[in-house]
């Protein structure tokens, strides 16, 4: 079954530590994957996504994931992180197929310390 | 670019009542999403349309939820009778073919009281 595993509930790092927040997901075919930020009282944005090539991708806001294969992760991380980092991040799996919908994880909840 | 439209952003209302709630997507973009967010429950699928035909509603709770998508340009979820145990952020998101993101609206927050 195509399902998507976030193991973090809750992380807390301290303003200016590096940050990395896992994704495992089990897929049958090559996936197309997203990590998506969510402030209080917003809806979810986009933060970036892995079709193909390169399997470190760049997105907004400073940060960066990497699709590994072999380990089935597409962990998101940042080098420093912001107090307004502190949000909910989600991880997404999907086909290439039109009409389709993405399988979403249940989240990871980020809280930054000053 | 205008994003994914929804209104009301708040709605209260008493249990029994009917709710309907209300989804823009985004100009050109074929599919649309409705979930549900709950703290227990997280981030749920509803239903899902694709050029307007419904094409998955297994997460639909039960018949007293239904979802319409009459153009491409406007879907509506509808509660009738509301419970209490409805109250949640909803969601609309839209997305184009293939290995494009879904694009997210800002949510309707709704407490049934």
């Amino acid at each position: 079954a195509q399902s998507v595993t976030q193991p973090d509930i809750h992380i807390t790092v301290s303003e200016g530590a590096s940050l990395e927040l896992r994704c495992n997901y089990s897929y049958g075919a090559t996936p197309y994957l997203f990590w998506y930020v969510q402030s209080p009282g917003q809806g979810l944005q986009l933060l970036l996504k892995y079709f193909s090539g390169d399997t470190l991708v760049q997105g907004i806001k400073g940060f960066e994931a990497e699709f590994k294969r072999s380990q089935s992760s597409f962990n998101l991380r940042k080098p420093s992180v912001h107090w307004s980092d502190a949000a909910e991040y989600f991880c997404a799996v999907g086909p290439n197929q039109a009409g389709t919908a993405l399988i979403f994880g249940k989240g990871t909840t980020l809280s930054v310390s000053s | 670019d205008a994003g994914v439209i929804q209104s009301p952003r708040h709605e209260v209302t008493e249990m029994g009542q009917e709710v309907t709630l209300r989804c823009k997507p985004i100009s050109g973009h074929n599919s649309l999403f409705w979930y549900r967010q709950t703290m227990m429950r997280g981030l749920e699928l509803l239903i899902y349309f694709n050029n307007n035909v419904p094409i998955d509603d297994s997460g639909m709770p039960e018949d007293r939820f239904s979802a319409k998508m009459p153009n491409a340009s406007f879907s509506t979820l509808k509660i009738q009778p509301s419970e209490p145990r409805d109250s949640a952020v909803y969601f609309c998101a839209s997305r184009t073919g293939g290995n494009q993101p879904q694009h997210f609206g800002d949510g309707t927050r709704l407490s049934i009281l």
